[in-house]
This record gives structure tokens, sequence and C-alpha cells, in this order.
């Protein structure tokens, strides 16, 4: 059964330090998605790639938010410094997209706590 | 801009009774159309999806969705609540064609309650 995975599934820092986030997509999926869930905000797209390309990071704070795939296995989000601001669940998912319509599979999750 | 309304971020019901969540959309080309579920600590799950083919669309754990283009609606709906059905449901808007397909614009949520 193929799962998106992410690693770690918390994570406590304190603010000022460098916070990684990883995601596995599915195996054979083109496209990477990274969200945020806040109570207050609800679900918000910070970032995507197709192909391991870049399409569209126009939600994420570009001066401490970055994400990378640096290859088909594995994408990644970082965030330095991290602020108490940036507690919220990060989830990862994959699809297969060619045209629309396409099913996006969630990861578990990272439950970030900033302090 | 495509967008999603969900009407209600709490929905509560009887153990039994019907499950309605609505939702509308808002989309300048035939969209397709999604209802996702999140358990407590969970990622979200794919429901069911619309893609142009039936109306009526039906999902896994006994949900079913109508599209109605006329309305703009897609909501959803079980005859009978279950405990296990508890949970928050996000409807989702995805376009066709362009740069952005597969990309997902999410409505706010409704958690739904079941009571005993």
């Amino acid at each position: 059964d193929a799962r998106v995975t992410q690693t770690p599934r918390d994570k406590v820092t304190e603010m000022g330090q460098e916070v990684t986030m990883r995601c596995q997509p599915i195996l054979g999926h083109n496209t990477v998605f990274w969200y945020r869930q806040t109570m207050m905000q609800g679900l918000e797209l910070l970032a995507y790639f197709r192909n391991r390309a870049p399409l569209d990071d126009s939600g994420m704070p570009k001066d401490r938010f970055s994400a990378e795939m640096p290859d088909a296995t594995l994408a990644t989000l970082k965030i330095q410094p991290s602020e108490p601001r940036d507690s919220a669940v990060y989830f990862c998912a994959s699809g297969l997209a060619h045209s629309g319509g396409e099913t996006q599979y969630f990861g578990p999750g990272t439950r970030l706590l900033v302090l | 801009a495509q967008s999603v309304t969900q009407l209600g971020s709490h929905v509560s019901v009887s153990e039994g009774a019907l499950v309605l969540l609505r939702c509308n959309y808002s989309s300048s080309v035939p969209p397709y159309l999604f209802w996702y579920v999140q358990y407590p600590n969970q990622g979200l799950q794919l429901l069911l999806k619309y893609t142009s083919a039936a109306t009526l669309v039906k999902g896994i754990n006994g949900f079913e969705a109508e599209f109605k283009k006329s309305e703009t609606s897609f909501h959803l709906t079980k005859p009978s609540a279950h405990m296990s059905d508890a949970a928050e449901y996000f409807c989702a808007v995805s376009e066709a064609g362009g740069t952005s397909y597969g990309k997902l614009t999410f409505g706010q949520g409704t958690i739904l309650t079941v009571h005993p």
C-alpha cells in the first residue's frame, strides 16, 4: 500500500532555530505539494512542484521558508529562522497530475511547535 | 479564480440521522470537485471526486455527493451517520488545463460531530 511519508512526525524547537521537514512522495507521482494547517487559517498551500520543478511558491514567506526537491523521492521544506507563528501542522501530498482531476495523497503531517 | 465555500463550520447530528455537508464552488471553467476527510491527528483522505462523468458520485464509507451545475454546488450526504464519521470534512476544487492543473483550492472545512 503506497503512502506518502513525512519526517519528523513531531518537532519542538526554539525560536531562531532551523527546521527541516522531509517528505517522500509515492513512487511515480510527478507532483508534490506542501500545505500548512492552523486553526486560524485552515489549510494553506505553501508550494508545489511538478517533475521536481517549482511551479508556485507564492504561499510561502520567502524570507524564511524554502522548498526543494533534491530528487524524485525527496521533498524538503526548511524554515530558517523559525518563529512561534510558524507553529502548525505541515502536510506533504503527492499526485500524478496530467490534466486535472487527479487525487492528491496526503502524508500524516509534521506537527511543529516553535517556542 | 476558483474558490470554495463550505456552509457551516460545525455540523452536529445524531447517530443514524442524515448527514448533509454543504459546498458551493466558483470556477471559470468546468471544475473537478473533491471531498476529503481528516480524522484527528491524521492527514487528509479522499472520500470521493467528480470529474465530469456521472453527476452523482459515490465514495467510501457510504458517502455520496451530487454535482449541480445550476446551483454551483457539490453537497456531501450520507443517509445514516455513524459514530466513526466524526471528523473534519473538506471540499476542494481543481481546474483542468493550464499550468496549475492538479492544484486544489480547499474550503475552510466542516467539523462533523455525531451524538449517540
